[in-house]
């Protein structure tokens, strides 16, 4: 069956390190992957999107890395803050590019001051 | 102000009524989305639209309905028949046309009296 799977326990890591978080999928070919952020009792906002041409794409302190061999996509954000905190999800096209994206449940960072 | 709204922040439902939720958008999107939220899960798709009097099931369309007569909204109605319907509901909208980018709306509480 086809799943995604993000680190489901909550991630604590010390303001200033980098966070890493995992997103593992199986029997999908996804024409690209996304990241979103969302604080409690609010919608997601959009992050990042990497295609799967791409290997690597940066926005400020957060790094996203798509292996479609590994079917793995790693999600950093350097010099962590506290208000970094929050729960990150990926997406994944399942639509082989028409708009359609399914979901992980997220991973839930904490960083602490 | 570009953006999505959705309305109520809070809905109660009673037993055997019919609910409807509201999801605009002023941001000239082509495709709108339904997805319901639950704790320990990812977002599920309930219903979704790439155009304008066009709609598509989505992964759990059981129970629900939906409608799309003008471009700016999609409402989705929670029908009796959805025996579980308490959850958080997320409307989003992306630009269409290969543009994959979703825009979240702040979302709808639904609880059951």
């Amino acid at each position: 069956s086809q799943k995604i799977e993000q680190n489901s326990e909550a991630l604590n890591i010390q303001e200033g390190k980098t966070a890493t978080l995992t997103c593992n999928y199986t029997n999908y070919s996804p024409a690209y992957l996304q990241w979103y952020r969302q604080d409690p009792g609010r919608g997601p906002v959009f992050l990042l999107l990497i295609r799967e041409n791409e290997k690597e794409k940066r926005k400020e302190r957060l790094k996203v890395t798509f292996d479609t061999t590994l079917k793995q996509s790693l999600f950093h954000i350097t010099a962590s803050q506290p208000a970094d905190s929050a729960t990150y999800l990926c997406a994944l096209d399942i639509s082989g590019g028409y708009q359609k994206v399914t979901f992980g449940i997220g991973t839930k960072l904490q960083v602490i001051p | 102000d570009g953006g999505i709204t959705q309305s109520p922040k809070y809905l109660f439902r009673k037993e055997g009524q019919n609910v409807t939720l509201s999801c605009e958008q002023n941001l000239n999107h082509d495709a709108m989305y339904w997805y319901r939220q639950d704790p320990g899960q990812g977002l599920r798709l309930i219903y979704y639209s790439q155009i304008v009097n066009d709609f598509q099931k989505g992964d759990i369309a059981e129970g629900y309905s939906v409608s799309r007569e003008k471009k700016e909204s999609f409402p989705l109605t929670v029908t009796s028949a959805q025996k579980n319907p308490t959850a958080f509901y997320l409307c989003a909208s992306s630009i269409g046309q290969g543009k994959e980018t979703q825009y979240f709306g702040p979302g709808t509480r639904l609880l059951v009296l």
